[in-house]
């Protein structure tokens, strides 16, 4: 099973809007609302920023938004701020009790 | 305190096993399930296995099929992973993580180093 399409690299400007993607199949994002998206920081255990497609966890900012249509889910971060500056990993479950993850993307703030 | 705890980091030679553990604390352990997740340097998350924390049950990735085992203690709210013939590129930070809105609670990581 090959790891979910994403851009390996983002960049925009503090107070810009970026968007990653997340391009799966008919077997993953595009058949159940389990996708998530996890923020990692160098030497940081990785955090969720959004599951269930769309849900924020309390205390992650509201400038982290989610998406999918079809077999492709996003992650929008607005107002980019320079603490954004990380690597992102999509992630979505595939049924029976497993998981497939997306290659991440380095997000940078200029 | 609601966390994961891992076990400490390891050395091993190629060919050799490693066990690792995961201690939950603060919660029912049996609410959530735990899976693992390895993280090479340089390199992607990769989902390892699934552990169901009420039944025991475990389901692994087609990747390591047949060289990871995940066992649950509930005596003391563990979970093991044991991944056997160790090879260089095995070289790892591996993570257990709660299943519960996403993948909501994390252990600190493990080195493994092969």
């Amino acid at each position: 099973q090959s790891a979910l399409t994403q851009p390996r690299s983002v960049s925009g400007s503090p107070g810009q809007s970026v968007t990653i993607s997340c391009i799966g199949t008919s077997s993953d994002v595009g058949a159940y609302n389990f996708v998530s998206w996890y923020q990692i920081h160098p030497g940081k255990a990785p955090k969720v920023m959004i599951y269930d497609v769309t849900q924020r966890p309390s205390g992650v900012s509201d400038r982290f938004s989610g998406s999918k249509s079809g077999n492709t889910a996003s992650l929008t971060v607005s107002g980019l701020q320079a603490e954004d500056e990380a690597d992102y990993y999509c992630c979505s479950y595939a049924g029976g009790h497993t998981l497939i993850f997306g290659g991440g993307t380095q997000l940078t703030v200029l | 305190q609601v966390q994961l705890v891992q076990s400490g980091a390891e050395v091993k030679k190629p060919g050799a096993s490693v066990k690792v553990s995961c201690k939950a604390s603060g919660y029912t352990f049996t609410t959530f399930d735990i899976v693992w997740v390895r993280q090479a340097t340089g390199q992607g998350l990769e989902w390892m296995g699934w552990m169901q924390t009420d039944s025991g049950n475990a389901v692994y990735a087609q990747k390591f099929q047949g060289r990871v085992t995940l066992t649950r203690d509930t005596s003391i709210n563990a979970v093991h992973m044991e991944l056997s013939s160790l090879r260089p590129d095995d070289t790892a930070l591996y993570f257990c993580a709660r299943n519960g809105g996403g993948l909501g609670l994390w252990g600190q990581g493990t080195l493994v180093t092969v």
